[in-house]
């Protein structure tokens, strides 16, 4: 498909377990973003990647959160001891370039029990 | 704190009529707004998007109003159709980063 695509659609774990979370973005885009929605909120900022290198990561809650592109394509979230909070739906986008129009996943919906 | 904000959680419509959607912003720093539209267990898609050197852009049925001296922007879609019900995001830029910052949505029903 032409756009960008997440996987799992859904995730179940079990508090304290670890998680990831795989997006793959628009062939071609450099720029890949993460983006959290709580229920009833709009998307919150996570990380940003420009090409292989994490260019903003302030939007990270704290240190149980990582993400990873390797080679400039795929990208993984990772989430270490998962809490009850940290249940959302995780977005994952891309765009051209810096500036250009962020295209986005339908979404990992993560639900911590 | 809330640096971008859209007061009205939902919003009905009759099929025909304008819809307005409205949303504000506190930092002045943000230099380019888009909206984006959100159907269920889907992503959110990109409809339109302003930069603050104009003050309108219109892309068919879709225009954006940009306030800059009020924070304030609106989107217009006329004539409002049952497929525009959606939940719509507003969504701001500055000039030092790319992440949108987003408000919290609008749920808007269009009536057939």
């Amino acid at each position: 498909g032409a756009g960008v695509s997440q996987t799992p659609s859904n995730k179940v774990t079990e508090k304290g377990k670890y998680v990831e979370l795989r997006c793959d973005p628009i062939s071609g885009h450099t720029a890949l973003y993460w983006y959290r929605q709580s229920l009833g909120q709009g998307p919150e900022f996570l990380i940003y990647f420009q090409g292989t290198g994490a260019a903003d990561d302030s939007g990270l809650p704290n240190d149980r959160f990582f993400a990873v592109r390797p080679e400039g394509s795929v990208s993984t979230l990772k989430i270490q001891r998962t809490e009850r909070g940290d249940s959302a739906v995780y977005l994952c986008a891309s765009s051209g370039g810096w500036g250009d129009t962020q295209y986005f996943g339908p979404g990992t919906r993560l639900t911590v029990l | 704190d809330q640096q971008v904000k859209q007061n009205s959680p939902s919003l009905s419509v009759q099929e025909g009529r304008i819809s307005i959607l409205n949303c504000d912003y506190t930092n002045s720093m943000f230099d380019y707004f888009l909206w984006y539209k959100k159907y269920p267990a889907e992503g959110p898609t990109f409809l339109i998007s302003i930069s603050s050197i104009k003050d309108k852009n219109e892309d068919g049925r879709f225009t954006v109003f940009l306030n800059k001296s009020a924070k304030h922007l609106s989107l217009h879609i006329v004539p409002s159709q049952p497929g525009d019900s959606a939940v719509y995001f507003c969504a701001a830029r500055g000039n030092a980063g790319n992440m949108l910052t987003f408000g919290g949505g609008t749920r808007l029903m269009v009536k057939p």
